[in-house]
């Protein structure tokens, strides 16, 4: 049973254009919402996160959109760079818990 | 900086063999994991374990354990390797203060011919 679902699987973007990634989830448990990105040959890493009593949380280029009642919260790329092709989950958690429930990534490609 | 390394980035094992990847983290951090990465898939918890000598079953545990000695030591054991465990293994540890950061290391690729 998946417990958080993203899509899409991949992604190509044009430089300067905005990249969308969705996650969903059932577990109204979750209060923690991570996105990691991880680079080839390289290890996933802490790219931006939120909880859910905020509905958007921006860093830089990077935002995160949350929707509590939905279930669902996605990543922005905005001004999307050749240096932001990388693969990017998203992940939840649960108070008090140190596991991160994943979701399957999503290859994104930006082209120059 | 937090550092988590691993002991080998590749590694070639026969089927039935007994694997140890070894990971090391810097950063006197209580939690421990081991995931597998494979196409599709995402990452997927096989192990965990929230102090020394401590060990908590992940999503797909069957076919490996673990052991922690040492806080700082967390290994991956697979008893007898089989070609289906042939994937990227990837280790993580976090604090208990912020224990939804996880640091994650290099990862091991591993093949089981």
């Amino acid at each position: 049973q998946q417990q958080v679902k993203q899509s899409p699987q991949s992604l190509i973007v044009q430089k300067g254009g905005i990249s969308i990634i969705n996650c969903a989830y059932e577990n109204t448990a979750f209060d923690y919402f991570p996105w990691y990105q991880q680079f080839p040959g390289k290890g996933p890493a802490l790219l931006i996160a939120i909880r859910p009593d905020v509905s958007e949380k921006k860093e830089g280029r990077f935002t995160i959109s949350f929707n509590k009642s939905a279930k669902q919260f996605s990543l922005h790329i905005m001004d999307s760079q050749p240096g932001d092709s990388a693969t990017y989950f998203c992940a939840a958690s649960t108070r008090g818990y140190s596991t991160l429930t994943f979701g399957k990534g999503t290859m994104l490609l930006v082209s120059p | 900086d937090v550092k988590v390394t691993q002991s080998s980035r590749y590694l070639v094992k026969r089927t039935g063999e007994k694997v140890f990847l070894e990971c090391v983290q810097d950063m006197d951090h209580e939690n421990m994991f081991w995931y597998r990465q494979d196409p599709g898939l995402g990452l997927r918890l096989i192990y965990f374990s929230y102090d020394v000598k401590m060990k908590e079953k992940g999503d797909i545990p069957e076919g490996y354990s673990v052991s922690r000695e040492k806080k700082e030591r967390f290994s991956l054991i697979l008893e007898s390797a089989s070609t289906n465990q042939t994937s990227m293994y990837l280790c993580a540890s976090s604090s208990t203060s912020f224990r939804e950061t996880q640091y994650f290391g290099p990862g091991t690729r591993l093949l089981v011919l």
